[in-house]
Order: C-alpha cells, then structure tokens, then sequence
C-alpha cells in the first residue's frame, strides 16, 4: 500500500516555465487536495477535489490549475512559473462514510520547487 | 478563513507538558490535529468531531469547545520525539484550512 505518491521530489523551474506535479494515490480516497508551504505560513490550500471530476478552488488558487479524471491521480499545472511560486508543495487525500464519520488526511511526502 | 494557533513557538525539557491552543472565528464542526517534523510531510495526530469530545493518542490528547471555536492539544510528559511543528486543521473533509503552526522543541 503506497499512499500518497507525490513526483517528482525536486524541480527547479525557470520563470515562465510550465510544469506539471504528479500526485496519485491507491487507497481510493475521495477528497484530494493541493497545498503550498511557505516558512512562517503554514499549509494553505491551492485546488481541492471531491471526486472525479469535480474540482474547485482553495486559498492561493491563483497560477495553477488542476484536473481529475480519475479518483486516484490529480495533478497540479504551473501555467508560467514565478519565483513567488518556490515553495514546497503538499498533496493530501481523505475520505468519510459519514457526516460523523471522518477520516484524517493522508500526506503525500512533497515536492519542493524552485522557481529563479 | 485560517485558525489561529498559538503560541508559535515554546520549548520544553523532556518530562514537561505543553498545552497548544486553536481558535477560529467561525464556528467549528471538526478540528483535525497533525504534527510535522522538519523535512516530512504533516502526519495525521487525531480528529474531534463534537463540541466537548477528548480524544488521545498515548500521551498527546485534545479538546473541542464547541461554543469558544477551539481546540486544545496537550501534551503531557514530553518526549524527545514530541518535537516538531503542530498544525491544526478545520473545516470539512472535504476542504481543510490549516493554522500557522506551533513550533514544539524539546530539549533532553
């Protein structure tokens, strides 16, 4: 049982690049999510889904777009990458059987990018 | 809107306890709690789901004050692996907004 897998580990971007991050995940979790994590700034969140084909918007959604076609992959897309962008960024999957029953998030191990 | 934790940072000598605080300005349903060690991702501590539910994972336990919009994290008779940043997390399952994080170091 993988988890949460997050490629690639490591990317250094120029600016105006684009680039795509790979976040997949097997355990047949509905609810994935994007997140971003600056120094002093804690997780903030970028896109969420809960289920294929339905995505919408978190916090910081400004410059990525995302997609998910299928219940185990949502991948991140830097449209033209900015250094405002380097940050090491988090995918995340849940699911619940209820409303009162909850399941924590599942953490993919990262990707941290670069931008210069 | 994001949770407020505090405080940002404490320091602690093994065998002390820590209390850390989270409070939001809208009104709670769930608070989730996660603890990251420098250089891993966030792993998952424990839920509460009700106002006034205690929960606890061997010696780290939690509270949820429904009416006050806040949750506390205790952490009695600190261990060395104690240490990390301790996030908490509110919202649904479906979209989780997370505080700024606590910075827990304990020292030997």
């Amino acid at each position: 049982n993988a988890g949460v897998t997050q490629t690639p580990k490591f990317q250094v971007l120029k600016t105006g690049q684009s680039m795509t991050l790979q976040c997949a995940q097997d355990m047949n979790h509905e609810y994935m999510s994007w997140y971003r994590q600056d120094p002093g700034m804690g997780l903030r969140l970028i896109h969420y889904s809960v289920g294929a084909g339905i995505t919408d918007q978190g916090e910081v959604p400004n410059g990525y777009n995302v997609s998910r076609s299928t219940t185990e992959d949502f991948p991140l897309r830097l449209l033209s990458a900015a250094p405002s962008q380097t940050s090491v960024y988090f995918c995340a999957s849940s699911y619940s059987t209820s409303l009162r029953q909850v399941y924590g998030y599942t953490f993919g191990s990262g990707t941290r990018l670069t931008v210069v | 809107q994001q949770p407020v934790q505090s405080p940002q940072a404490v320091i602690l000598r093994e065998g002390e306890d820590a209390v850390i605080n989270c409070s939001s300005s809208k009104a709670l349903y769930s608070v989730h709690w996660y603890r990251q060690k420098h250089g891993e991702a966030p792993v998952f501590l424990m839920i509460l789901l009700k106002g006034g539910e205690q929960k606890g994972h061997e010696k780290i336990s939690a509270s949820f004050n429904e009416k006050k919009q806040q949750s506390s994290l205790y952490l009695t008779a600190s261990q060395l692996s104690y240490s990390g940043t301790y996030f908490c997390g509110t919202g649904s399952a479906r979209q989780l907004t997370f505080g700024s994080g606590t910075q827990l170091t304990v020292l030997p």
